[in-house]
């Protein structure tokens, strides 16, 4: 089975501060994504990346960062916390291959206070 | 710029009945997927559908797609408290291989 495994489930962090979430697969997919998720509004995809090094940015990149430097590991930095993006955030990988649905990690739910 | 809207987003219904949920999209697609998500939990890839009359069935849920209607329905048979979820649509962006552009989830609740 596919794993999707993100460094925390909660997190509390404070405006201002900046903010790591990590997120690691091990099925050598080529592709990762960085969503945030809230009600009503679906998935909005902040950041993606399909190689080593290489990133594109989503529909609502603004405040966030990404950083890729192994093929299985995709981080999203927040530069500098607002309470506006107290949501949640969910990774996926997938294959490049055609059709090949993304899987999930487990999701962390960020406040910032 | 492809939308995706589904409907209904929320609904309550009785164990045993059937329903149907629609999900919408915009403009030219060849790919949908259906994910479901339990509450507090990830989400689950249910099903991919690559072709116009694409049909696929898992249990009391099918799915099928008409790409000239930009439709899919999400089918429900006989619905059981298990399928209690909510559901998620997702169409392939027109000119990318793999980004989706989802729709706001329908939000399912079946009582016993």
């Amino acid at each position: 089975d596919v794993k999707v495994t993100q460094s925390s489930r909660y997190l509390v962090k404070r405006t201002g501060e900046k903010v790591f979430l990590e997120c690691v697969q091990d099925m050598d997919h080529e592709n990762m994504f960085w969503y945030r998720q809230d009600p009503g509004l679906g998935l909005r995809l902040i950041y993606f990346s399909y190689d080593v090094k290489m990133k594109e940015k989503g529909d609502i990149p603004e405040g966030y960062s990404v950083s890729r430097e192994k093929k299985e590991r995709f981080s999203l930095i927040l530069e500098s916390a607002s309470t506006n993006q107290t949501s949640m955030y969910l990774c996926a990988s997938s294959y490049t291959r055609y059709s090949q649905p993304q899987h999930f990690g487990d999701g962390t739910r960020l406040s910032i206070l | 710029e492809l939308k995706v809207e589904q409907n209904p987003l929320f609904l309550s219904m009785q164990e045993g009945k059937n329903y149907t949920i629609y999900c919408n999209y915009s403009t030219t697609s060849d790919r949908l997927y259906w994910y479901r998500q339990d509450p507090g939990k990830s989400l689950e890839s249910l099903f991919v559908l690559l072709s116009n009359g694409a049909v696929k069935q898992e249990g009391r849920l099918m799915a099928s797609l008409d790409t000239k209607a930009r439709l899919s329905t999400l089918h429900i048979t006989a619905a059981v408290h298990d399928l209690s979820a909510t559901y998620f649509c997702a169409v392939v962006a027109g000119d990318s291989n793999y980004q989706l552009i989802w729709g706001a989830g329908t939000k399912l609740i079946i009582k016993p």
